[in-house]
């Protein structure tokens, strides 16, 4: 079955460091991706999102661009801030399915002054 | 303000004692779902409903209920809480996807933390 796996947490990184966080999928078709954000206490909300291969979605400084070749879709940004630690959750929806979304374990990003 | 509402934020009970969660979107979106996040699984979609009267099960459906009279409310039900329902459980709303250009994409409550002892 279709499926997502992300990269294990928590990633530690100093304020204006570089970020990636790994996402692969396995999907039948050609899925949409999302990566969703969760700060704490709060619910999740959609970060980006792309719709077919070599899409790139961007938000807030954040990227991820759709690589149908490697079935990766990779969170980065530039320089992070103390106000982007949350966890980082990615996501697929199946192409003629319903409206579910396939969650990744999610990663948890702490940024240090 | 365009949201999903979700009652109680935080709840203990004990095993056996019926509780139920309430959703509510007022976006008119058909589309609602539940899910349960735990460490190390992620979310995990408990039951899903399209449209009013239609809901059908997810992945994980055991012990739960649900019911869509209204298009605006899908309040998740425990019969009978076990230990193993202690999670942190997340109401989830969009519009049908129907299309290419309609991802599904959802928009979430804030949770609620469940306890049972």
């Amino acid at each position: 079955g279709d499926s997502v796996t992300q990269m294990e947490g928590p990633v530690t990184l100093s304020e204006e460091a570089f970020l990636t966080i790994n996402c692969t999928y396995t999907a039948t078709g050609y899925p949409s991706l999302f990566w969703y954000v969760q700060y704490p206490g709060e619910g999740l909300q959609l970060l980006l999102k792309a719709t077919k291969a070599d899409d790139k979605g961007s938000n807030k400084g954040f990227e991820a661009t759709y690589r149908k070749e490697t079935t990766s879709f990779h969170l980065e940004k530039g320089s992070v801030q103390v106000s982007d630690s949350a966890v980082y959750f990615c996501a697929l929806s199946a192409r003629g399915a319903t409206n579910k979304l396939i969650f990744g374990t999610g990663t948890l990003l702490a940024v240090q002054p | 303000e365009a949201q999903v509402t979700q009652n109680p934020r935080y709840l203990i009970t004990v095993t056996g004692k019926k509780l139920t969660v309430t959703c509510s979107q007022n976006m008119n979106h058909e589309y609602m779902s539940w899910y349960r996040q735990d460490p190390g699984l992620g979310l995990r979609q408990i039951y899903y409903s399209m449209n009013v009267e239609v809901t059908d099960k997810g992945d994980v459906p055991e012990g739960y209920k649900v019911s869509r009279k209204e298009k605006r409310n899908f309040p998740l039900i425990l019969e009978s809480p076990s230990p193993n329902q202690t999670s942190l459980y997340f109401c989830a709303s969009s519009l049908l996807r129907t299309g290419t250009y309609n991802t599904g994409e959802l928009f979430f409550g804030e949770g609620s933390r469940l306890t049972v002892l």
